[in-house]
């Protein structure tokens, strides 16, 4: 069964620093994305970068990128130059990989709280 | 500003009842997923809905149901409310392109008392 493992409860990064945030994942499919999404306390999931199993560069998305390891099955997100915006819960999500009939659904992992201090 | 949204975003009720949840999706999007998310978990997949019929499902019991509409509009209806339902509620919606993120609404939180 597809499942998303996100090992750091927490982690607390100096403003303007640069941040990692591990997410491995396991299936069997060969086809298959991965998500990461931020959520502030408000609670509504703001997405921030995707990576397809078969895309080979690492994805970027302004100071968003993803550090993806395929034979590891990890997909580590980092933020570089941190701000105190960032301060969040962050989740990693795998889109299950079937296409027929448009059925996909996000599988989340536990997430990450990310405390970014002045 | 995703173009999803949700209502209400508070609700409370007691257990037994039955509510109704509301999501807006953007225009063109005609799949919409439902994901309820308990304090301090990751959201959990309910069901989704395409072109106005539930074409996957979770691991949710019947009691939790839903509509899609053509207007872009969807529900989300628990019956026999249980103190266990008490979460946030997020609906996600997107395009044809299964490659693209989904968009999420800002949650309708639910406390069961």
């Amino acid at each position: 069964a597809q499942k998303i493992t996100q090992t750091q409860p927490g982690m607390f990064v100096q403003e303007k620093e640069a941040v990692t945030l591990d997410c491995t994942y396991d299936t069997s499919d060969q086809s298959y994305g991965l998500f990461w999404y931020k959520q502030p306390s408000s609670g509504e999931m703001i997405f921030l970068i995707y990576q397809g199993s078969y895309d080979e560069q690492n994805a970027t998305e302004g100071r968003y990128s993803l550090n993806f390891q395929k034979a590891r099955k990890s997909a580590n997100l980092v933020i570089s130059a941190s701000q105190l915006g960032d301060s969040a819960m962050y989740f990693c999500a795998m889109r299950d990989g079937l296409f027929s009939g448009g059925y996909n659904k996000l599988i989340f992992g536990a997430g990450t709280r990310l405390a970014v201090h002045p | 500003e995703t173009g999803v949204t949700q209502s209400p975003t508070h609700l409370i009720k007691t257990r037994g009842q039955q509510v109704t949840l509301r999501c807006s999706s953007q225009s063109g999007h005609n799949t919409v997923s439902w994901y309820q998310q308990a304090l301090g978990q990751g959201p959990q997949f309910i069901f989704q809905y395409y072109r106005e019929e539930e074409n996957g499902r979770g691991n949710f019991p019947p009691r939790f149901s839903g509509l899609q509409f053509p207007n872009y509009s969807s529900e989300l209806n628990v019956n026999a409310l249980e103190l266990d339902d008490s979460a946030l509620y997020l609906c996600a919606s997107r395009g044809e392109d299964m490659n693209t993120e989904a968009f999420f609404g800002q949650g309708t939180r639910l406390t069961v008392v």
